[in-house]
């Protein structure tokens, strides 16, 4: 299957400081990315959808300033969360789509730790 | 009642055992079936997929959907302790737009027992 990568894989900041995430489609171009939060022993929540060149559209309740998201290329999309707190520690994960309709690739994920 | 349900476990067998994973839905326009596996600390991985009814195998894994009962599964065959991870069901209307959400249940934690 296609190849998505994360980067980092895990980060530790402190409160207050912004955190870059992102999310590469290594041999597919991905028209959509889809991000997601994961609690631990819980589903996948989506946070928001983008495509490549537009705004992100973020689902309800997910606060589009403090979550930027940029689809710069067919490549790459970042997930920036800003002016961290304790409560956004979670495991963030990309998922990318591509030529083929079925086929949604998940990144690795990043364990982000807020102190 | 959500949308996708899945009994979250744990799950635990035996090597060799048959495993039998369920989800049930609730919107009857769901026509793509999704089985991820995703390993601790992982991403996802997808496994199977399946369109509208029927049966659909890849070597020892079988995914089944019934959509007259809103119910899907996935059997796993002669298991091994690899196997050992949280399997995700997921589904969505459509899969060729943007706007062609992939719900996801819950997961259910399945160990396989050497």
């Amino acid at each position: 299957g296609a190849v998505v990568s994360q980067h980092p894989s895990w980060v530790i900041c402190k409160s207050g400081t912004s955190v870059k995430i992102e999310c590469r489609s290594l041999d597919f171009q991905a028209t959509t990315m889809f991000w997601y939060r994961q609690f631990p022993k819980q589903s996948l929540m989506l946070m928001a959808t983008s495509n490549e060149g537009s705004k992100a559209t973020y689902e309800q309740g997910v606060e589009k300033d403090k979550f930027l998201i940029n689809h710069a290329s067919l490549t790459l999309s970042t997930l920036t969360v800003t002016s961290a707190h304790p409560e956004d520690s979670s495991f963030y994960i990309c998922s990318a789509r591509g030529g083929v309709p079925y086929e949604q690739y998940f990144g690795p994920g990043t364990r982000l730790t807020v102190t | 009642q959500k949308e996708v349900e899945q009994d979250p476990g744990p799950l635990s067998v035996p090597e060799g055992a048959i495993v039998s994973l369920n989800c049930t839905y609730s919107n009857s326009a769901f026509q793509y079936f999704m089985w991820y596996r995703q390993y601790s600390r992982k991403g996802p991985e997808l496994l199977m997929y399946t369109y509208s009814s029927g049966n659909k195998e890849d070597g020892r894994f079988t995914a089944q959907v019934d959509k007259s009962s809103k119910y899907i599964s996935l059997f796993i065959r002669d298991s091994q302790p690899s196997d050992s991870a949280t399997y995700l069901c997921a589904m969505s209307v459509g899969v060729k737009t943007s706007y062609d959400k992939v719900i996801f249940g819950p997961g259910t934690s399945l160990s396989v027992i050497p």
